[in-house]
């Protein structure tokens, strides 16, 4: 088991365009999180899934913002019509509930997204 | 929603001494308390947390400790290192499992 990965690292975009980011969380991790992050922040949720089914999103998620778990495995966030505004990193994170507390929560790299 | 504030954004101090970190929650319900360290262009690691059921925790030269009366938490680094040179993050959430919400971090310097 690797960790949690994301897909691709780097994104760069025409403002307007539609870009779509992958996670893979580490095997058997049923909790899901994207976060996104600007430089000199600290991260800030968009939102979250328990295995196939996204529990919570943050008001920052706006309608051009879309997240599948289809499956309970792996995750997209889809942008829609980009703005310059979305440049960030994109950060997903997984934890395992194991009875009433969850194993702590595991970042991925990260995609960096720059629209232009 | 959760407001968390971290003091300060920038710590910078001499290898061996000691470094504090302090963050404040507004939302009486938070009671998981993690704090992360992210190094430049890595992803944010976790190195300690606490849960509200107790006030103290160390692991080796990190300790945090918690206030819930006051609503603060403070993470606390002894013999500093310069591979502790980093960003910390402290956050707050009302259990593990839940979204977190994070300060806007400290970026620790240590001179050796």
């Amino acid at each position: 088991d690797t960790g949690v990965s994301q897909n691709p690292r780097h994104k760069i975009t025409k403002r307007g365009q539609n870009v779509t980011f992958r996670c893979d969380p580490i095997s058997e991790h049923n909790r899901l999180y994207w976060y996104r992050q600007t430089l000199g922040q600290g991260p800030e949720f968009l939102t979250y899934f328990q295995n196939e089914a996204q529990l919570e999103k943050s008001r920052l998620l706006s309608d051009r913002f879309s997240a599948e778990r289809p499956k309970g495995s792996f995750s997209t966030l889809e942008i829609q019509r980009t703005e310059q505004g979305d440049s960030a990193m994109y950060l997903c994170a997984s934890s395992r509930e194991t009875g009433p507390m969850d194993t702590e929560a595991f970042f991925g790299q990260g995609t960096r997204l720059t629209v232009v | 929603g959760e407001n968390v504030e971290q003091h300060p954004s920038t710590l910078s101090v001499q290898e061996g001494d000691s470094a504090v970190i302090k963050c404040t929650y507004s939302d009486s319900a938070s009671n998981y308390f993690p704090w992360y360290k992210q190094e430049l262009g890595k992803r944010p690691q976790l190195i300690i947390d606490i849960r509200s059921n107790v006030g103290e925790k160390k692991d080796q030269r990190i300790a945090v400790t918690l206030n819930k009366t006051a609503k603060h938490f403070s993470l606390h680094i002894t013999e500093t290192q310069p591979e502790d040179s980093a960003v910390y993050f402290c956050a707050a959430s009302p259990e593990s499992g839940y979204a977190l919400n994070f300060g806007k971090g400290t970026s620790l310097l240590v001179t050796p």
